[in-house]
């Protein structure tokens, strides 16, 4: 099963773009690429997931490489309350055991 | 709708005592997990229930069983809870089938073993 690789932690200013980055690169084929957030010890709200194209909702964007290898959350314009630890997960359909949050990126926005 | 409901919210138990955690969902999925979160770390699955009348275990089953009482009702029991059992627990539900299955939480139950 593949994982993922984040950064811990990322800054980014109030008002800009941020760009969270994954790295999954031995996600097989039939894998999707979810993203989840946790704000502080809330339970994990789901943001996105793609398998290949690039994806859009109203929270954020999905980039989605070429090889599949990386991917980026995009939120286009950071809030305060977007501070939360963002985790990137990799599943096939089905496979309701192979959910692996890991430990994600904190994201600290500031004004 | 009030989507996925925890019950208790908090909990302090002897090491060695017995509990359940329940966790309910009116959104009519199919699947319901249960996750625990230590200190600092990512969720790590117990349990899962991918459809009514059906259990399998996750990441991390040892000492806890589950109960998939009905399509709404999923229970997590620790018979002997031990201070490593000390964590926040969450449950979620997800449509199931052949879907992406978008994972819906509900707000924790955060335990402590003394």
């Amino acid at each position: 099963d593949a994982k993922t690789t984040q950064p811990p932690s990322m800054d980014c200013a109030e008002g800009r773009a941020a760009n969270l980055p994954c790295n999954h690169s031995t996600i097989s084929g039939n894998e999707y690429v979810y993203w989840y957030r946790q704000i502080h010890s809330q339970g994990p709200q789901y943001i996105i997931h793609g398998l290949k194209n690039n994806e859009t909702n109203e929270m954020a964007s999905l980039i989605i490489t070429e090889d599949r290898k990386s991917s980026t959350l995009i939120l286009p314009h950071a809030t305060l309350r977007d501070t939360a630890v963002y985790y990137c997960i990799v599943r096939a359909l089905y496979n309701f055991n192979k959910f692996y949050f890991g430990s994600g990126t904190k994201l600290n926005v500031k004004p | 709708n009030a989507g996925v409901t925890q019950t208790p919210k908090f909990q302090v138990l002897k090491t060695g005592q017995s509990m359940t955690l329940q966790c309910a969902q009116d959104m009519n999925h199919n699947s319901m997990y249960w996750y625990r979160q230590d200190p600092g770390m990512g969720l790590r699955l117990i349990y899962y229930s991918a459809s009514e009348g059906t259990t399998d275990k996750g990441e991390v089953p040892n000492g806890y069983n589950v109960s998939r009482l009905n399509k709404r009702e999923f229970s997590l029991r620790l018979e002997s809870a031990a201070p490593s059992q000390t964590s926040v627990y969450f449950c979620a539900s997800s449509e199931g089938g052949s879907g992406p299955n978008e994972q819906f939480f509900g707000p924790g139950t955060r335990l402590t073993v003394l």
